[in-house]
């Protein structure tokens, strides 16, 4: 299996508080994703990284920021968490040879 | 916007028979791939089809695309209970290095 690890795995939050998850890598794969996971909509990309301090938007990507300063950490952030973002969260790292995405085991985030 | 849709949405089957699952996009591609999700879990790769081929195997899974249909079919043959998961496939645009667009998948039962 690939290395790579979510942290928390499951978090319960109140409306408007600050949350961060992590997605660590111990692969060295510079290609780094968030994804969300919602019944009736598949897998949409949050945001990407395509190396050290370069990241871009995803479809979904209002009301979260990423940074990513070591190629083995990528934090994805709801400033200000609603709702609407209770989800379960994907993170995924690329092989930039194959193009296949490995993901990680899903960080379960309700918002109350 | 999703790129990729999986059709059907579910299927139910016995062990034993051969489960198809279709995948239609909608611009022009790199790659199409097929991955595997348990329920609770992150999605794996199963396979990757490059837009210059046709057809794919990897053990009991054939892949066909179509870039003039501008779709794909997954083929599980000799179906095990163990195949029970959802299928998604996910597609590589041609336009530039940009990540994967994920479909909403196929829920397969495989009934023992």
């Amino acid at each position: 299996d690939a290395g790579i690890t979510q942290s928390p795995r499951h978090k319960v939050t109140e409306t408007g508080t600050p949350v961060t998850l992590r997605c660590h890598q111990t692969e060295n794969h510079r290609y780094m994703y968030w994804y969300r996971q919602d019944p009736g909509h598949g897998l949409r990309l949050i945001h990407y990284s395509y190396g050290v301090k370069d990241t871009d938007k995803g479809e979904v990507s209002d009301g979260y920021s990423v940074s990513r300063s070591k190629t083995e950490d990528f934090l994805l952030t709801l400033e200000s968490a609603t709702s609407s973002q209770t989800s379960v969260y994907f993170c995924a790292i690329g092989s930039q040879n194959t193009g296949e995405l490995f993901f990680g085991e899903g960080s379960r985030l309700t918002v109350l | 916007s999703q790129q990729g849709e999986e059709d059907p949405q579910a299927l139910s089957i016995q062990e034993g028979e051969n489960a198809t699952m279709n995948c239609s996009y909608k611009t022009s591609i790199n790659n199409l791939q097929w991955y595997r999700q348990n329920s609770g879990r992150g999605l794996v790769h199963l396979i990757l089809i490059r837009s210059n081929e046709r057809e794919k195997h990897s053990g009991r899974l054939r892949v066909t695309l179509d870039t003039s249909k501008k779709s794909s079919s997954l083929l599980i043959t000799a179906s095990r209970a163990a195949d029970t998961a959802s299928y998604f496939c996910a597609t590589e645009r041609n336009s530039g290095n940009t990540p994967l667009v994920f479909g909403k998948g196929t829920r397969l039962s495989v009934i023992a």
